[in-house]
């Protein structure tokens, strides 16, 4: 079965420390990872996908496929980073449905 | 850019109301999803289609139902509303990569 495991309810840190949102999962094949953001008043977005290796707005993430991790991580946070954040996983390709954690909100604070 | 519009984004209805909440997606895509957010509980799947008048179980589908009568159009249905349907509903849409409308915030009384 699918499973994401998103351990932190709560992050919160200070304008210009380092961040990392941990995301665990659960899945037999090759899954396709990503992080989703919610910003306040705002609809869920992606943020980024691992395929696609990209930094965003700062952001990376790596798949760690020995750990079944794919936390994300930021050098140095920024007040407007403050927001929603949920990893999700589907199955190889991206064509099976979308299985979400359960979030993590982080503040970052001044 | 990809527009996912739902209906209405406040809703209150009484308890055994039947209530409609709908998803409409301008980017031809086939897969559309019914997602419930909860605080604590995150997303999850009520429905999903991956075509028209296709549809399959997500998560947590009890107490709902769904309709896809045209590819871009999505319903959700509640056929007898309780509370514990109180809840934002994500419509969604997409393939690998989600487009998420606003949401709809239903009250049940």
């Amino acid at each position: 079965a699918q499973r994401v495991t998103q351990p932190e309810k709560l992050l919160s840190v200070f304008k210009g420390a380092p961040v990392e949102l941990k995301c665990n999962y659960s899945y037999s094949g090759s899954p396709e990872l990503f992080w989703y953001v919610q910003y306040s008043r705002q609809r869920l977005q992606l943020l980024l996908r691992h395929i696609s290796r990209e930094s965003i707005k700062g952001f990376t993430a790596d798949l760690n496929k020995g750990e079944t991790s794919f936390h994300l991580k930021k050098p140095f946070a920024q007040e407007e980073d403050s927001a929603m954040y949920y990893c999700a996983l589907s199955g190889a390709g991206g064509s099976e449905k979308l299985v979400f954690g359960k979030g993590t909100k982080l503040t970052v604070n001044p | 850019d990809v527009k996912v519009t739902q209906s209405s984004r406040y809703l209150v209805k009484r308890t055994g109301e039947k209530v409609f909440l709908e998803c409409v997606q301008d980017m031809d895509h086939e897969n559309m999803f019914w997602y419930r957010q909860d605080p604590g509980l995150g997303l999850r799947l009520i429905y999903f289609s991956y075509d028209v008048k296709m549809k399959e179980k997500g998560d947590i589908p009890e107490g709902y139902s769904v309709s896809r009568e045209k590819k871009e159009r999505f319903s959700l249905i509640l056929e007898s509303a309780s509370t514990n349907q109180t809840s934002m509903y994500l419509c969604a849409s997409g393939d690998g990569e989600l487009f998420f409308g606003e949401g709809s915030r239903l009250t049940v009384l």
